[in-house]
């Protein structure tokens, strides 16, 4: 089955700072989204980026389908930002049923 | 808009005893509905996924069953449960297989 790693598993940063998650896939997918779990595990929609640059308020996304792989932008962050963040994907197989293959997370954790 | 409830928050059970957890959505009509698992604290895993009243996928072999009665209902079930079934479980919806909306999940514990 399709694979997907993300990196860093851990990430600590001090308020204000910004930081570059990374989402590699190992086949074409026709469905990818990030998520960030809150402390009370509880799945945010961020973005739904199969393809292409999308950006919401701090929090910008871009996929890059031909090389495999995405990235989730946060500049300025906040304590309020810590969490996971997980990429799920769906490969791309000619059909869509949205049955998601998630990556094992980046843990992010956001220091006053 | 469409909204997504699932039932109950927490849950202890002890081994061998029966489960049902119910998920509904508001404001769709046939969605596409899921179950997933996630054990450990991180990495979901998808256990069952419906495309209709009556049908039923399963991704992996378990000791668990999911039923759709209803449109909008899909309810995860286990005759008697093991202590691997513990850990913190979610239903998801999406429109034809595109954006998925999670619940809230339930935190099942197995003693």
């Amino acid at each position: 089955g399709i694979q997907v790693e993300q990196s860093p598993p851990d990430l600590i940063l001090q308020e204000g700072a910004n930081s570059t998650l990374r989402c590699n896939f190992s086949d074409s997918v026709n469905n990818l989204q990030w998520f960030h779990q809150n402390p009370w595990g509880q799945l945010i929609n961020l973005f739904y980026i199969p393809s292409g640059t999308k950006q919401n308020g701090r929090l910008s996304a871009t996929t890059v389908a031909t090389e495999r792989y995405s990235l989730l932008y946060i500049s300025s962050s906040q304590t309020t930002d810590s969490g996971v963040y997980f990429c799920a994907v769906e490969r791309d197989y000619g059909g869509s049923q949205g049955n998601l293959i998630f990556g094992k997370g980046t843990k992010l954790s956001v220091k006053p | 808009s469409q909204t997504i409830h699932q039932w109950p928050a927490t849950l202890v059970q002890p081994v061998g005893s029966p489960l049902s957890l119910e998920c509904t959505v508001e404001g769709t009509s046939n969605p596409n509905l899921y179950w997933y698992r996630q054990a450990a604290g991180r990495g979901l895993q998808l256990l069952f996924y419906s495309v209709g009243i009556g049908q039923i996928s399963s991704e992996v072999p378990q000791n668990l069953s999911a039923s759709r009665p209803q449109d909008r209902q899909f309810i995860l079930s286990s005759k008697k449960l093991l202590l691997s079934d513990s850990g913190f479980y979610l239903c998801a919806w999406s429109r034809d297989g595109f954006e998925a909306f999670f619940g809230q999940g339930t935190r099942l514990t197995v003693v």
